[in-house]
């Protein structure tokens, strides 16, 4: 899996959209960007994720570069509940290998 | 659709006893992953099951570590003769067939060795 790179912490005023970038220069074609969150204590959540086209669910915004080497998570009005640690991860398609947590980028929404 | 389950969610043992940590997977899901979170460190993988078969136990400790995913039942961790260093976070997450790609995960079970 490609390797990615992120701030390691992020603030961001509450009601605010929050972006988080993520760096992943040695993607490869059939590698899909992954975001998770985890906050204090508890289990991952499954954000987010896309290939190439932008995606948009319940919970957030996925942009993808055209070139694929960079990726923007996007939580359009933050919460104080969105305050976690929030993990970009790449893997490629179809694979059922375990996921490999960086270090994230911990963000921190403030009243 | 019930999200993945682990039991207990907290569990003290003593030096020396046996931990046991069940997961059970969200309905559809055959693929079963254990990872383990250290205090104030990332989390970590361990072992990777489906049905019956262990698929990659790279993570997994050489000793006292063991997992299984049975025909029936949850998945269970095993980790005999706890030793302090064993008091972590362990989550289990699990992914369909059709979605292997996408792990979702349960609570997490805290084990605190005395």
């Amino acid at each position: 899996d490609a390797k990615t790179t992120q701030p390691t912490s992020m603030d961001c005023a509450e009601g605010r959209a929050a972006n988080l970038p993520c760096n992943h220069s040695t993607i490869s074609g059939n590698e899909y960007v992954y975001w998770y969150r985890q906050i204090h204590s508890q289990g991952p959540q499954y954000i987010i994720h896309g290939l190439k086209n932008n995606e948009t669910n319940e919970m957030a915004s996925l942009i993808i570069t055209e070139d694929r080497k960079s990726s923007t998570l996007i939580l359009p009005h933050a919460t104080l509940r969105d305050t976690a640690v929030y993990y970009c991860i790449v893997r490629v398609s179809g694979s059922a290998r375990q996921l490999t947590f960086g270090s994230g980028t911990q963000l921190t929404v403030l009243p | 659709n019930a999200g993945v389950m682990q039991n207990p969610r907290h569990l003290v043992r003593r030096r020396g006893q046996e931990a046991r940590l069940r997961c059970s997977p969200m309905k559809g899901h055959s693929h079963v992953y254990w990872y383990r979170q250290l205090p104030e460190e990332g989390l970590k993988f361990m072992v990777y099951l489906q049905k019956e078969n262990i698929i990659d136990e790279s993570g997994m400790p050489k000793e006292r570590f063991s997992a299984e995913f049975p025909k029936e039942g949850p998945s269970i961790l095993r980790i005999q003769q706890v030793v302090r260093g064993d008091s972590a976070a362990y989550f289990c997450a699990s992914s369909s067939p059709t979605s292997r790609e996408t792990q979702y995960f349960g609570p997490g079970t805290r084990l605190l060795v005395l």
